[in-house]
C-alpha cells in the first residue's frame, strides 16, 4: 500500500534552516506528482506546491518566496522541502500528499512534519 | 485568505444529517473538480471525496458530494460521533494558479 514517511519534528532558531524528507513506498515514485502542504497551528490547510516527479520541475504556490524549494531524490524515492532563513510564522505542521498530474485531489498524505520556529 | 469560504462550524444530532457548503467561483469550481477532506482532531488529513462525487476505497457511502454550477456541497448522514473533524472543500483556481482549500468546517455531533 502507498505510504509516505516524513521526517521527525523540528525545534529551529530564527534564521535557521529545514530540510523534511518524504519517503515514498507502496508505488512506483514516478507516478504520482508530491505535493507539500502546511498547516500552521489551529489554522487551515495551505497548499504550498508540487514537483514533478518525471521531470523534477517544481511548481511554487502563491506568495510563497524564495525561502521554499522543493527536490528529489528518485533513488531513494524522497521528495524534500527545505525553507531557509525560518522566521517564527513559518511553524507549522507540513504534510507531504501525492497526486496524479492534473488531478484535482490529494490521494494519500503523510504523517506531517512538526516544524517550530522559536528563539 | 481562502477564495473559497465554508461555514465555520454545522452540528446535528447523531442519526441526523449534515451540509457543508462551499461556494466558488466560475475560476475554481465552476470549472474544476472538486475534493473534500476530512480531518479527525490531531490527525492526517484523509481524502472523502474526489472529481466531485466519488469516494475513495473505504469511505462509507454516508459521505456524499454534489456540485452545481459554481458551489459545491458535502453531505453526511447518519451522523456518528466519530465524524467529529474538520472538513475542507478544496479544487483547482485558474485564475490563482494555485489549488485552494475551503476554510474549513468543523462538524460537531450534539
Amino acid at each position: 500500500q502507498v505510504q509516505l514517511l516524513q521526517s521527525g519534528s523540528e525545534l529551529k532558531k530564527p534564521g535557521a534552516s529545514v530540510k523534511v524528507s518524504c519517503k515514498a513506498s507502496g508505488y512506483t515514485f514516478t507516478t504520482y506528482a508530491m505535493n507539500w502542504v502546511r498547516q500552521a497551528p489551529g489554522q487551515g490547510l495551505e497548499w504550498m506546491g508540487w514537483i514533478n516527479t518525471n521531470t523534477g520541475n517544481p511548481t511554487y504556490g502563491q506568495g510563497l518566496t524564495g525561502r521554499f524549494v522543493f527536490s528529489l531524490d528518485t533513488s531513494v524515492s524522497t521528495a524534500y522541502l527545505q525553507i531557509s532563513s525560518l522566521e517564527p510564522e513559518d511553524t507549522a505542521v507540513y504534510y507531504c500528499a501525492t497526486a496524479i498530474v492534473g488531478s484535482t485531489h490529494l490521494d494519500y498524505w503523510g504523517q506531517g512534519t512538526l516544524v517550530t520556529v522559536s528563539s | 485568505q481562502s477564495v473559497l469560504t465554508q461555514p465555520p462550524s454545522v452540528s446535528a444530532a447523531p442519526g441526523q444529517k449534515v451540509t457543508i457548503s462551499c461556494p466558488g467561483s466560475s475560476s475554481n469550481i465552476g470549472n474544476h473538480y472538486i475534493a473534500w477532506y476530512q480531518q479527525l482532531p490531531g490527525t492526517v488529513p484523509k481524502l472523502l471525496i474526489y472529481d466531485n462525487n466519488k469516494r475513495p476505497s473505504g469511505i462509507p457511502d454516508r459521505f456524499s458530494g454534489s456540485k452545481s454550477g459554481t458551489s459545491a456541497t458535502l453531505g453526511i448522514t447518519g451522523l456518528q460521533t466519530g465524524d467529529e473533524a474538520d472538513y475542507y472543500c478544496a479544487t483547482w483556481d485558474s485564475s490563482l494558479n494555485t489549488y485552494v482549500f475551503g476554510t474549513g468546517t468543523k462538524v460537531t455531533v450534539l
